[in-house]
């Protein structure tokens, strides 16, 4: 069965920092993998996703993630935090083939320290 | 193009009253999950819908159900409210495809008091 495990609740970094928000999966088979951020009040908005056509994926506003297999990882990188980059974010991996289920992480909350 | 509508946006019902949610998903996507988002559970998995036809089901309580419509819209239930069913509940609507991903809506905020 797929699982995603997000180390680190809250990560606070400083405004022009480097952001890292840590995943790993567990998938018995070649997983699609998400990141989406949480607004206050609002719904998930998809930041990037790997279908296995290139491991380094770069997402909106700024943000990228390698895969990598040999770790089972999926890290969410930026390189220069913006005080709107505060918010939650979730990975998440497909649970398999035929179907749109999707297991998420249990988040992490990015605070922007000016 | 409009992206995936949830309605109400928040709702205050009573211990052992029922609800009733909806979502409209893009035009177009065939496929509607719901998932019940709690600060404690965090998201949590309740049913996904292809073509009307329920093709996963979480491990929720039978009070949660759920349906969708020839037009794709979606519509989940919950009788016999408890308190620990207030929750953000999302909806996100898929076109299909390996690998797609899911577009949620903004939720509605749901209170039993």
């Amino acid at each position: 069965a797929q699982s995603v495990t997000q180390l680190g609740s809250h990560v606070s970094v400083s405004e022009g920092a480097l952001v890292l928000l840590r995943c790993n999966y567990s998938s018995s088979v070649p997983p699609y993998l998400f990141w989406y951020v949480q607004y206050p009040n609002q719904g998930l908005q998809l930041l990037l996703k790997y279908t296995s056509a290139a491991t380094l994926v770069k997402g909106i506003n700024g943000f990228e993630a390698e895969f990598k297999k040999s770790e089972t990882s999926f890290h969410l990188t930026k390189p220069s935090a913006h005080m709107s980059d505060a918010a939650e974010y979730f990975c998440a991996v497909s649970a398999g083939e035929g179907t749109y289920k999707y297991i998420f992480g249990t988040g992490t909350r990015l605070k922007v320290l000016a | 193009k409009a992206g995936v509508t949830q309605t109400p946006r928040y709702l205050i019902k009573t211990r052992g009253q029922q609800v009733t949610l909806s979502c409209s998903p893009i035009s177009g996507h065939r496929s509607v999950s719901w998932y019940q988002q709690t600060p404690g559970q965090g998201l949590q998995f309740l049913f996904e819908y292809f073509s009307e036809t329920q093709r996963n089901k979480g491990n929720f309580p039978g009070r949660f159900s759920g349906r969708q419509f020839s037009n794709s819209r979606s519509e989940m239930n919950v009788s016999t409210l408890e308190l620990g069913d207030s929750a953000l509940y999302l909806c996100a609507s898929t076109l299909g495809g390996g690998g797609t991903e899911a577009f949620f809506g903004q939720g509605t905020r749901l209170t039993v008091v």
